[in-house]
């Protein structure tokens, strides 16, 4: 268990729709990051967040946003959903000074 | 965006054998080589970060070097188990932001 919580396990929804993932950092860790793994893709970087601000962007839509609130969890908000956002979206955090990611174990987000 | 390959795609081995996969990775604007481990249904778990010319880990059976100049990583695997099958995934950390780039990976498989 590397102690970052994402919920929910598993999404179901339909195209159009608009989903919001959760993550809870490891205790003390103030950085978050998402990625998001579609089938014959590598882990892509999505954007990063440390201590309530904007760190790093990666392959971001536009249609995706994220932040991360006061007790440093965060939500990664996906909107006017597309069957090709069918991915696993996997959230990590990292204590201040770490070069160590910690992942939690993944949202599976199915589009109908 | 980094040009991050990893090869060979995919290795099955036996039992007891040694093995070694590599990662390359631009040299310019280099910061940290991170290495982790997802076995399927898991999370990924992180291995090794490595971050000077020349740095050499080790965990166990499983170490790694790293040259910056010549842009490359290797992963040894010493007398591998099937508890070693697993993905492993390389990701470089440029210098500019926080974020990691991962390979595709090397997917592992170690039979009786």
């Amino acid at each position: 268990d590397s102690g970052v919580t994402q919920t929910p396990k598993h999404l179901i929804t339909a195209t159009g729709q608009r989903v919001t993932l959760r993550c809870s950092p490891r205790s003390g860790d103030l950085s978050v990051y998402w990625y998001q793994q579609s089938l014959d893709q590598g882990l892509q970087f999505l954007i990063q967040y440390y201590n309530g601000e904007e760190r790093a962007k990666g392959n971001i839509l536009e249609r995706f946003s994220a932040q991360q609130f006061p007790d440093l969890h965060s939500e990664l908000n996906l909107s006017s959903l597309e069957l090709g956002d069918s991915a696993l979206y996997f959230c990590a955090s990292s204590a201040h000074g770490s070069y160590i990611q910690y992942f939690g174990a993944g949202t599976r987000l199915s589009v109908l | 965006i980094l040009n991050v390959e990893q090869s060979p795609q995919s290795l099955h081995v036996q039992e007891g054998d040694s093995t070694n996969f590599t990662c390359s990775f631009p040299s310019s604007n280099f910061y940290a080589l991170h290495w982790y481990r997802w076995e399927t249904a898991k999370s990924p778990e992180a291995l090794f970060v490595m971050t000077l010319n020349g740095d050499e880990k080790k965990k166990g059976r499983i170490s790694a070097t790293l040259n910056t100049k010549e842009g490359y990583s290797y992963l040894y695997i010493k007398g591998s188990q099937p508890e070693d099958s697993a993905t492993y995934l390389c990701a470089p950390e440029d210098g500019t932001a926080s974020k990691l780039t991962f390979g595709t990976g090397t997917r592992l498989q170690v039979t009786l």
